[in-house]
């Protein structure tokens, strides 16, 4: 059962417009949310965060909202790059039986940016 | 610069062989991890250690196994491969227990299992 889905898989957008990229989720536990975006042949790096206690958090042209009661999360991208077509995963911070902490990914959005 | 690496970028295997791959960061992270990422599924948590000599189940851990002798390195072991462990193979590694901070991945292991 995906308890992390990203609906869409893919979007194309044009060079300089916003990307939307969505994400929701089932888990009312998860605390903690992630953004990571991959290139072909590369491993996913980290991209934005967000607690679950804020609704909201910017890091230049990358922005995240979070909407609890909704249970859903965007990454929003603006203004659009070629250099940001990759695939996007967003993840969620689950505590463990054990105390310790895993992250449950989404499927991942391909975004392309189109020239 | 945080790095992790793998041993193999590309790796073909017959069913049934045992498989190791290897992974080691170099920052002195507490916690490393084994994902597998297939089309239409996503990354998927096979196993993670927060120690050394110490692992926990991921969400597909069957038909794997890990081992973590030293801090810097994590091994996934394929026991005997079968054709549905193809797939890419990612590990990460993260600093400490607070899960806040973010993971780091190796560029991927691509297995084909024949």
């Amino acid at each position: 059962d995906q308890q992390v889905k990203q609906n869409s898989p893919s979007l194309s957008v044009q060079e300089g417009r916003i990307s939307i990229l969505n994400c929701d989720y089932t888990n009312s536990m998860f605390d903690y949310f992630l953004w990571y975006k991959k290139y072909p042949a590369e491993g996913p790096t980290f991209l934005i965060s967000i607690s679950s206690i804020k609704d909201k958090n910017e890091d230049g042209r990358f922005t995240v909202f979070l909407n609890k009661s909704a249970k859903h999360l965007s990454l929003h991208i603006v203004p659009s790059q070629p250099g940001d077509s990759a695939v996007y995963f967003c993840a969620a911070r689950q505590i463990t039986t054990s105390g310790t902490y895993k992250y449950i990914f989404g499927t991942g959005t391909r975004l392309k940016v189109l020239a | 610069d945080v790095k992790v690496t793998q041993s193999s970028r590309y790796l073909v295997k017959r069913t049934g062989e045992k498989v190791f791959l290897e992974c080691v960061q170099d920052m002195d992270h507490e916690n490393m991890f084994w994902y597998r990422q297939d089309p239409g599924l996503g990354l998927r948590l096979i196993y993670f250690s927060y120690d050394v000599k110490m692992k926990e189940k991921g969400d597909i851990p069957e038909g794997y196994s890990v081992s973590r002798e030293k801090k810097e390195r994590f091994s996934l072991i394929l026991e005997s491969a079968s054709t549905n462990q193809t797939s890419m193979y990612l590990c990460a590694s993260s600093k400490s227990r607070q899960g806040k901070e973010t993971q780091y991945f190796g560029p991927g292991t691509r297995l084909l299992v024949l």
